[in-house]
């Protein structure tokens, strides 16, 4: 079964900042992997999808990588702002239609 | 477009009593699916189905059912709900059933209680 764990699980930083998320999982054999954000008391948002061919896709400030052979994948947000604040999740797909997701990192974003 | 609409939105039900939630998608997907989301545990898949008569079990099936007798509809029974079924559940849809990259759209989810 696919772990995924997301690190950290908490992070606070001033507007402007550029940051990292991190996630990793224990089974390389993914089809593609998606990052999700979700505000609270809502559902998921696609934010971006990386084929397990890719290395990594941007979308605006956003910029996700992916290293499958190492189990780790990373978000990138630039130039954060108070309206990037949500939970952001990862999830890689395995067989059989099956996604995986990990617990998330919580984003504050201080103006 | 609506998207993915999930109702209720809220739902407090006693212990025994059995229910459905409705998921609907207006965007002509193939895939559709439920998740439940616990404190500390993430999303975990109960049920998915990849197109219309087709349905699977996911990671956490037991206590739930489903069908997909159309495209756009996937309901989620609870046959006797239970305290353990407590939690905030999503449906989640997308265009292929294919594992070719099509993103997950998610509904805005209902949270259910069990007394």
């Amino acid at each position: 079964k696919q772990e995924v764990t997301q690190i950290p699980a908490a992070l606070s930083v001033p507007e402007g900042e550029n940051l990292v998320l991190n996630c990793s999982f224990t089974d390389s054999a993914i089809y593609n992997l998606q990052w999700f954000r979700q505000d609270p008391g809502k559902g998921l948002t696609s934010l971006l999808l990386i084929q397990s061919s890719q290395r990594e896709q941007t979308s605006g400030r956003l910029n996700a990588s992916l290293d499958k052979s190492s189990g780790r994948s990373t978000l990138y947000i630039a130039a954060s702002q108070p309206g990037d604040s949500a939970t952001y999740l990862c999830a890689p797909e395995n067989t059989g239609n099956q996604f995986y997701f990990g617990t998330g990192t919580s984003l504050t974003v201080i103006p | 477009n609506a998207g993915v609409t999930q109702t209720p939105k809220f739902q407090v039900l006693k212990t025994g009593q059995s229910m459905t939630l409705q998921c609907a998608q207006d965007m002509n997907h193939e895939y559709m699916s439920w998740y439940r989301q616990d404190p500390g545990m993430g999303l975990r898949l109960i049920h998915y189905s990849v197109g219309a008569g087709i349905t699977d079990q996911g990671e956490v099936p037991n206590g739930y059912n489903v069908s997909r007798s159309t495209t756009e509809d996937f309901p989620l029974r609870l046959l006797s709900a239970a305290p353990s079924q407590t939690s905030v559940y999503f449906c989640a849809s997308s265009y292929s059933s294919q594992p070719n990259n099509s993103p997950l759209h998610f509904g805005n989810g209902t949270r259910l209680t069990v007394t």
